[in-house]
């Protein structure tokens, strides 16, 4: 019954590898985020797709690409990982752009050594 | 570049008492929302606001859009412990943007 799941819960890994998280709604929701929030706990958007196509892309290094397959999908690929990259990193949904409830994800709490 | 300050920062009380959390902006929104978030968890959506003066009620969460749709406030009354954690605005901007902007964040600890 999760509206939206994350995979991994948690990622450990070094300096130089690159990783993937994946993330899924079962909500019919046309529009997907992704955020990520610091050990300060600021929370700030990286990217958003609208049925598939990308529709905010956030000043963020070239490292990170989203790939949406579908619009229940939407995956975050991170190459060359850097220290920097520690954080959580949350999924959301949206039913339609632009002024709706997001439902967020669990997150993917991403360590970097 | 929108921003969104929220003051306190922290906040720790007891149970029983009042409270009140602030966003504060130079930019105008065209609608704002609150998120709670807990520990481990996303942030939930707890309400959204559109219009400048609005006033909306969550049982014991009563949530303002300043008239200029700048600002907003959420009182909690005779706060319990099961409020307790982080409390986050977000503004969506006026200019047809497709995102919202969240604020800084304000923890909020109840103690029983």
């Amino acid at each position: 019954d999760t509206a939206v799941s994350q995979t991994p819960k948690y990622l450990v890994t070094q300096m130089g590898n690159d990783k993937s998280i994946k993330c899924e709604q079962n909500l019919g929701h046309d529009t997907m985020y992704w955020y990520k929030q610091d050990s300060k706990k600021f929370l700030k958007i990286m990217f958003s797709y609208n049925n598939k196509e990308l529709i905010i892309n956030e000043t963020v290094p070239n490292r990170f690409s989203p790939k949406s397959p579908d619009k229940a999908h939407l995956n975050l690929h991170i190459n060359s990982l850097e220290l920097g990259d520690s954080a959580v990193y949350f999924c959301a949904s949206s039913p339609r752009v632009a002024g709706y409830e997001q439902y967020f994800g669990p997150g993917t709490r991403l360590t970097v050594t | 570049t929108q921003l969104l300050e929220q003051s306190p920062q922290f906040l720790s009380i007891q149970e029983g008492e009042n409270l009140t959390v602030y966003c504060n902006s130079s930019s105008v929104f065209s609608s704002l929302q609150w998120y709670r978030q807990e520990p481990g968890e996303g942030p939930v959506l707890l309400v959204t606001v559109v219009t400048g003066g609005e006033v909306k009620k969550l049982k014991r969460l009563t949530f303002q859009f300043g008239d200029a749709r700048k600002d907003s406030s959420l009182h909690i009354t005779a706060a319990q412990t099961g409020d307790t954690g982080l409390y986050l605005c977000a503004g969506r901007g006026t200019s047809g943007t497709y995102k919202y902007i969240f604020g800084t964040g304000t923890r909020l600890k109840v103690l029983a």
